[in-house]
């Protein structure tokens, strides 16, 4: 069965630096998504790419962050300067059309911001 | 602004018992429902999808129901096993623009052996 893959699983980075987060999305959908879950919170939606451009993003995607699909397989997640806040686990999502279908979910990548 | 609570926040039960878990939104105007469940460090993993035209969806000992209106959903359990333990999520999609989903918080699930 298609699966949405990301790497690294887990990454540990020191306060201030630079993150990329990966995701490979299953073939045949156009929607991508980012969502994150802080320790024992809901899982907030960060932002939406279609396109090649965001669709649409939530307060939380602020000028820190942003997403790019840049060789047309890998969607990443980039968090310029991290802050201790950051931390939390990362979900990547893609969906065949936007709203009215099934999203999935990769496994997740755990960001540790030290 | 789409608010979604989960009842209860966890449950155990023995196994073999049949289930309930409750989801509530404040905003009836949704596209679809979509139940998940998560284990624990681990991603989710999609169980049912309800689009706003449909009252149920059953896929095998899992059922799903919607009542739009009314601002709820349920997902019944049938047969409990202690593999159905894990954390279930339910999350709208409230579309007229929007694309992300909003979560509850879920209920923490085990089945006692």
């Amino acid at each position: 069965e298609p699966e949405v893959t990301q790497t690294p699983s887990h990454q540990v980075t020191q306060m201030g630096q630079e993150v990329i987060l990966r995701c490979v999305p299953i073939s045949n959908h156009l929607y991508f998504y980012w969502y994150r879950q802080i320790l024992g919170q809901k899982v907030e939606f960060l932002v939406s790419f279609y396109n090649n451009e965001i669709s649409e993003k939530s307060e939380i995607f602020d000028d820190q962050f942003s997403v790019e699909r840049p060789d047309g397989s890998n969607f990443t997640l980039k968090i310029r300067s991290t802050k201790l806040e950051d931390s939390a686990m990362y979900f990547c999502a893609t969906s065949i059309e936007r709203s009215n279908t099934e999203a999935f979910f990769g496994q997740g990548t755990r960001l540790t911001v030290v | 602004k789409q608010e979604v609570t989960q009842i209860p926040a966890a449950l155990s039960v023995p196994e073999g018992e049949n289930l309930v878990l409750n989801c509530s939104f404040t905003d009836s105007a949704i596209y679809n429902l979509q139940w998940f469940r998560q284990d624990p460090g681990k991603g989710l993993t999609s169980l049912l999808l309800i689009q706003s035209s449909q009252r149920e969806q059953t896929s095998g000992r899992l059922n799903a129901s919607l009542d739009k209106s009314s601002g709820r959903s349920t997902l019944y359990i049938a047969a409990s096993q202690p593999g159905d333990s894990a954390t279930y999520l339910c999350a709208v999609n409230s579309g007229g623009g929007a694309d992300g989903l909003t979560f509850g918080k879920g209920t923490h699930l085990i089945i006692q052996p």
